[in-house]
């Protein structure tokens, strides 16, 4: 199976900072890859597919990139809302999620 | 809207049965893929598996192979997720969550706590 890694674990920072997670693929998922926000309580939402599409209604602050084994998302300008944990997970064959980040308010 | 919309939490002992429901409105049910995701307390997301809504057929993650079963009613665009001989490691919230294009998972469940404590 494919692992996926995901660096860091955790994060602080502050609003109106930039910030960026990535995630590592154990092998070739070319751009199969998606991004997940969780807020405490809540269920995932769908932030990013493909690597770099964001879902519908996505504030363009999130950008995703990469490719083959190498991804990230960066969140421009953080806003009190996109606290939260975020999670890596390919979608190509068999689906695997990243360990998660927990991004937290400094 | 799109929703998909869980049973309530459940509260069960070790050895018993739970089958959780997964109540899909907003789109044609059997269009896409239904998946299950397990969320241990305080941990990260883990992938149990899928079920094809047209054919009703079953794919397990290695993890959920034995005692974990998807099932369908599509005339009530209905997934259920029962797993059996319920463990203490079991305790967790479950969520449903729909294959989109492209296979990224774009509508989640609320999610059902699921508590195995004798």
């Amino acid at each position: 199976d494919i692992q996926m890694t995901q660096s860091p674990a955790s994060l602080s920072a502050s609003v109106g900072e930039t910030v960026t997670i990535t995630c590592r693929a154990s092998e070739n998922i070319y751009s199969y890859l998606a991004w997940y926000q969780q807020k405490q309580g809540k269920s995932p939402q769908l932030l990013v597919y493909n690597a770099k599409t964001l879902a519908e209604g996505v504030p363009s602050r999130f950008s995703g990139s990469g490719s083959g084994t190498q991804f990230s998302l960066k969140i421009n300008s953080l806003q009190p809302e996109d606290f939260g944990s975020y999670y890596c997970q390919h979608h190509y064959g068999t689906p695997t999620f990243g360990g998660g980040t927990k991004l937290e308010i400094k | 809207q799109i929703q998909l919309v869980q049973s309530g939490p459940e509260l069960k002992k070790p050895g018993e049965t739970v089958k959780i429901s997964c109540k899909a409105s907003g789109y044609t049910f059997t269009d896409y893929s239904m998946h299950w995701v397990k969320q241990a307390p305080g941990k990260g997301l883990k992938w149990m598996g899928w079920i094809n809504t047209e054919t009703g057929e079953p794919t397990y993650a290695d993890d959920f192979k034995g005692r974990f079963a998807f099932s369908l009613e599509t005339s009530a665009s209905t997934a259920y997720l029962q797993i059996n001989n319920l463990k203490n490691e079991d305790t967790a919230t479950y969520f449903c969550a729909r294959e989109g294009y492209d296979d990224a998972m774009d509508y989640w469940g609320q999610g059902t706590s699921v508590t195995v404590s004798s």
